[in-house]
């Protein structure tokens, strides 16, 4: 079964930079969350959205923006990288605002150096 | 807000061992509640889940238990493989709102030892 995709796997970025990383949720899911999960820590909740519309949003920084687009892929845009920001990221999927069940992909490591 | 507290690891089993991972919440509504699992360097995978109270998820041997009374959702099983190493999160999900997002526990390392 197709599962979440998201591109690149690993990021190697320095300070300052800029950084998009890409997800593609499951087919017919209209759903998109992201989510940080820090070094040995728990995953937070970023930022969702609904029908390409965002429907919520969590700790993210404002140097942090993301969208979702016509075919429901999401880009979460990352400026002004901080040491900080090294972290996995995760996108999650679900039809519908589904309470049930989120499908995560297997994330994007991104390291600021 | 809401808040999910676990145990904290790591914890240490051999073979065929009995396994408890705790795990209690805080929430404004009536949650839904996850455990999810993930493997070394592997994304978040759904292990159970439990939508009301006294219902009891179940999968792969591992089964959690919704208790509404003392804010509960322990993770069980009655023997764990080596393949059972991995960390587990406790999350919850608030009902009523428009969206679902997962708020985890701090998750719990297990390393299971043949």
């Amino acid at each position: 079964a197709a599962g979440v995709i998201q591109s690149p796997r690993h990021l190697i970025k320095e300070k300052r930079e800029t950084a998009t990383l890409k997800c593609y949720p499951i087919p017919r899911h209209d759903t998109v969350y992201w989510y940080q999960q820090g070094p040995g820590q728990d995953p937070q909740f970023l930022i969702s959205f609904y029908e390409k519309m965002q429907s919520d949003k969590g700790s993210i920084p404002d140097r942090f923006s993301a969208q979702q687009f016509s075919d429901y892929h999401s880009e979460l845009n990352m400026s002004s990288l901080e040491l900080g920001d090294s972290a996995l990221y995760f996108c999650a999927s679900s039809r519908g605002l589904d309470l049930y069940e989120q499908y995560f992909g297997p994330g994007t490591r991104l390291t600021v150096t | 807000g809401d808040s999910v507290t676990q145990m904290e690891g790591p914890v240490t089993l051999s073979e065929e061992a009995f396994l408890t991972i705790n795990c209690t919440y805080t929430a404004t509504g009536y949650p839904s509640l996850f455990w999810y699992v993930q493997y070394p360097g592997e994304g978040l995978q759904l292990l159970l889940k439990a939508t009301k109270a006294d219902d009891k998820g179940s999968n792969k041997g591992f089964e959690a238990t919704y208790r509404k009374e003392t804010t509960s959702f322990h993770l069980e099983k009655g023997s764990v493989q080596v393949s059972d190493s991995a960390v587990y999160f406790c999350a919850l999900s608030e009902e009523g709102g428009s969206n679902y997002k997962l708020t985890f526990g701090k998750g719990t390392l297990l390393t299971v030892n043949p």
